[in-house]
């Protein structure tokens, strides 16, 4: 069974521009998550997706992060313009069952984004 | 406010001694509390995980770790490290109400010298 993949697996911008990460959930799960984890610091939730409904964006840091989930499948995270403190790894995760507090999150290997 | 804490940034330890890896949590209620791993170029894997019960946790690759409610404490253990345990280990927590974020440490960087 493939894993969480996250695509790329780097990205560095010039500030101002736009990137888009990419993550592809394992088949079948209808939750997916966006985390961060921003210069070395904790790992930060960002957002929660039910299939393609946000469930939760409560960690969305500002209006310059957009998160799609088209077709309940994979999800796209736009950051638009791109600012220096954006700059740090964005994890994806899914699991196939919500609102447990024992299930257990599948992780991608994460995006490093630079923001020069 | 901060619900796990990791206070190491960094754990060196020889092959073969044991290892811990500290991890404090602050939440009220009953606490949730998992350990992740990161090797190199790949994803958050799934150690372990304490809910309720033995307070003494077996995960994989030989890991344990230990809940200790009176000292609000999930430290993860192995009793002889190897040189492939060395990697980046996240202790995450979750809380009451909402079950489907993680609360995550900021990671400790565990190096194993042979």
């Amino acid at each position: 069974e493939a894993g969480v993949t996250q695509f790329p697996s780097h990205s560095v911008i010039e500030k101002g521009q736009t990137v888009t990460l990419r993550c592809d959930p394992i088949s079948g799960h209808d939750n997916l998550y966006w985390y961060r984890r921003v210069m070395g610091k904790e790992i930060k939730f960002l957002l929660h997706f039910v299939k393609e409904s946000k469930q939760d964006e409560s960690g969305m840091p500002n209006n310059r992060f957009l998160a799609e989930r088209t077709g309940g499948t994979y999800s796209t995270l736009k950051v638009q313009p791109a600012e220096l403190e954006d700059s740090g790894v964005y994890f994806c995760a899914s699991s196939p069952v919500a609102g447990s507090s024992t299930d257990t999150q599948y992780f991608g290997p994460g995006t490093r984004l630079t923001v020069l | 406010a901060q619900s796990v804490a990791q206070p190491e940034d960094q754990v060196n330890v020889a092959e073969g001694n044991p290892l811990t890896v500290k991890c404090t949590y602050s939440v009220s209620g009953n606490p949730y509390l998992f350990w992740y791993v990161q090797y190199p170029n790949r994803g958050l894997q799934f150690l372990l995980k304490y809910i309720t019960g033995d307070n003494l946790v077996k995960g994989s690759y030989g890991f344990e770790a230990e809940f200790n409610k009176s000292q609000t404490s999930f430290h993860l253990k192995k009793p002889s490290a190897l040189v492939s345990d060395s990697a980046l280990y996240f202790c995450a927590g979750r809380k009451a109400p909402n079950f489907n974020k993680f609360y995550f440490g900021s990671g400790t960087k565990l190096n194993v010298k042979p």
